[in-house]
C-alpha cells in the first residue's frame, strides 16, 4: 500500500482563487511529520510547511497552511489567493517515527498546479 | 536558495562508468540525505547520514554508496551506471525533525 497518496495529478485553478491539494497517508507510528514542497519547472524543492503528528494546531506559513485530519489521516495543503507564480508540482512527504533519529522522507507522486490568469 | 549546494548541477557520462555527486549542507545541519526522482520511480529516499555515521538505508542500490566528511560535507558515489541511473539526486539537510532543505540537485545522464 501506498504511504503518501495525492489523488490529484493535476489541477487547474483561476488565480486569486483559493486551492486545496489533498494528501493522505498510511502508518501506524503514533510519531510521525507531514511535509509539503514545492517543485517549480527549474527543478529545485522548496520546503513549504511541516506538522508534527502531535502538533493540536494546524500548521500557517504565510499563504500556505496545513489542514490536517488525524483520525482521516490527512495533510491537505491550502494555498489562499493563488498566484501565477504558485504553478508547479506539489509533493506531500513523511517522516515516520523509525527511531534513533532515522528520517528519510517518503514522498507523494505530486499534483501538477497550474495557476491560470 | 536553501544554503544546500551540491555539485556538479549537470553530469553526462556513459553506461557501466562510475561518478561522484558531491553535497554541502546548510551551516549547523549534522545531517545529510540523498534522494533520487525520477520519471519511474518518483523522489525516494536512498540514505541518511548523520554526523559522519550512516543512520538510515532507504530504496539504495548495492551499487550506489555515501559518505559524509568530518567537515560534514557529502558523497554519493554510483558505479556500474546503467542507463536506469539517469535521474535528478537531491541532498538535503536537517538541524531536528521538522525541516529538510534540499538543494538543487544534480541531473546525471547516462548514455
Amino acid at each position: 500500500a501506498q504511504k503518501i497518496t495525492q489523488t490529484q495529478p493535476g489541477m487547474f485553478v483561476q488565480e486569486k482563487e483559493a486551492v486545496t491539494l489533498d494528501c493522505t497517508y498510511d502508518t501506524s507510528d503514533q510519531s510521525y511529520g507531514l511535509f509539503w514542497y514545492k517543485q517549480p519547472s527549474s527543478g529545485e524543492m522548496i520546503f513549504l510547511i511541516y506538522q508534527g503528528s502531535y502538533d493540536e494546531q494546524n500548521a500557517t506559513e504565510g499563504r500556505y497552511s496545513l489542514n490536517f485530519q488525524k483520525a482521516r489521516k490527512s495533510a491537505n495543503l491550502v494555498i489562499s489567493a493563488s498566484q501565477l507564480g504558485d504553478s508547479a508540482m506539489y509533493f506531500c512527504a513523511m517522516r515516520e517515527g523509525r527511531g534513533g533519529g532515522a528520517d528519510g522522507l517518503t514522498f507523494g507522486k505530486g499534483t501538477h498546479l497550474i495557476i491560470q490568469p | 536558495d536553501s544554503g544546500v549546494t551540491q555539485t556538479p548541477k549537470h553530469l553526462i557520462t556513459a553506461t557501466g562508468q562510475r561518478v561522484t555527486l558531491r553535497c554541502s549542507p546548510r551551516s549547523g545541519d549534522l545531517s545529510v540525505y540523498w534522494y533520487q526522482q525520477s520519471l519511474d520511480q518518483g523522489l525516494q529516499f536512498l540514505i541518511q547520514y548523520y554526523n559522519g555515521e550512516e543512520r538510515a538505508k532507504g530504496n539504495i542500490l548495492e551499487r550506489f554508496s555515501a559518505q559524509q566528511f568530518p567537515d560534514l560535507h557529502s558523497e554519493l558515489n554510483l558505479s556500474s551506471l546503467e542507463l536506469g541511473d539517469s535521474a535528478l539526486y537531491f541532498c538535503a539537510s536537517s538541524v531536528g525533525y521538522s525541516e529538510q532543505f534540499f538543494g538543487p540537485g544534480t541531473r546525471l545522464t547516462v548514455l
